[in-house]
C-alpha cells in the first residue's frame, strides 16, 4: 500500500537516553515534516525536509536532530531525552507546490519515564 | 503571530443532529485554509482546502466554508463514523508552514 509509515508506533524510554524514529513515505512525495502532538492534542512543525534540504526548523531543543538519507526518509534523533518529550510524533510528507496537502503517518506515541 | 481557535472542544451530537465546528483565526496574509479529520491513534487526514472569503467546498455530510476572520464545517445529518476530531489549519504568505488549532473532539451517537 502507498502510505507514510513510521517506526516505532509506541516507544517507552527513560530519561537521558538517546532514541530514533524513522518514517519513509512511497507516494513520491519531495517535502517531509516531523510534528509533535502534545497532550493537548496541539500539533506543531519542528521540521521540514524538501528533497533531503532542510527548509523549516522550528524552535525545537538542539537535542532532536532530524536526518534525510533520500527524499523518502526522514528520521528523528533525540538525545538526551527528557519528560517533556513525550507525546506523540507525526511523520507527513507533501508535495512542495501543495505542501497543505500533507499525508500524515500513524504516529509514534514516546514515553520518557 | 498567526493563530488558530477551533470551538467548541467537545461535541456530542445524536446520529442525524445536523452542526457546526468553528475555526477562527488570525493570520497576517492568508494563503489558504485547511481541514483535517484525525481517528483516534491516528495520523490527521487530509479534507479541504479553501482559499478566499465565501468559498464552499462539500464531501458527503461535510461543509466547509470561508470568511475572512473564521471558517465553518457543517455536519449535515452525522452518523457515528463521523465521530473524529477535526482540525482546523491556516497557511500564511509570512511563513512556509501549516499552522493547527487543538481540534474538536465530535462524537455522533446512534
Amino acid at each position: 500500500d502507498t502510505a507514510v509509515s513510521q517506526t516505532p508506533k509506541y516507544l517507552v524510554t527513560q530519561m537521558g537516553n538517546d532514541k530514533s524514529i524513522k518514517c519513509e513515505q512511497n507516494l513520491g512525495h519531495d517535502t517531509m515534516y516531523w510534528y509533535k502532538q502534545d497532550s493537548k492534542k496541539f500539533l506543531k512543525i519542528m521540521f521540514s525536509y524538501n528533497n533531503k534540504e532542510l527548509i523549516i526548523n522550528e524552535t525545537v531543543p538542539n537535542r532532536f536532530s532530524p536526518k534525510s538519507p533520500d527524499k523518502a526518509h526522514l528520521n528523528l534523533h533525540i538525545n538526551s531525552l527528557e519528560l517533556g518529550d513525550s507525546a506523540v510524533y507525526f511523520c507527513a510528507s507533501s508535495v512542495r507546490d501543495r505542501r497543505y496537502e500533507q499525508y500524515f503517518g500513524p504516529g509514534t506515541r514516546l514515553t520518557v519515564t | 503571530e498567526d493563530q488558530v481557535t477551533q470551538s467548541p472542544e467537545a461535541l456530542r451530537l445524536q446520529e442525524g443532529e445536523s452542526s457546526s465546528l468553528n475555526c477562527s483565526y488570525t493570520v497576517s496574509g492568508l494563503r489558504g485554509l485547511f481541514w483535517y479529520r484525525q481517528d483516534p491513534g491516528k495520523g490527521p487526514e487530509f479534507l479541504f482546502t479553501l482559499y478566499s472569503a465565501g468559498e464552499e467546498k462539500e464531501k458527503e455530510r461535510l461543509k466547509a466554508t470561508l470568511t475572512k476572520k473564521e471558517s465553518f464545517l457543517h455536519i449535515t445529518a452525522p452518523k457515528p463514523e463521523d465521530s473524529a476530531t477535526y482540525l482546523c489549519a491556516v497557511l500564511s504568505y509570512n511563513t512556509d508552514k501549516l499552522i493547527f488549532g487543538t481540534g474538536t473532539r465530535l462524537q455522533v451517537f446512534p
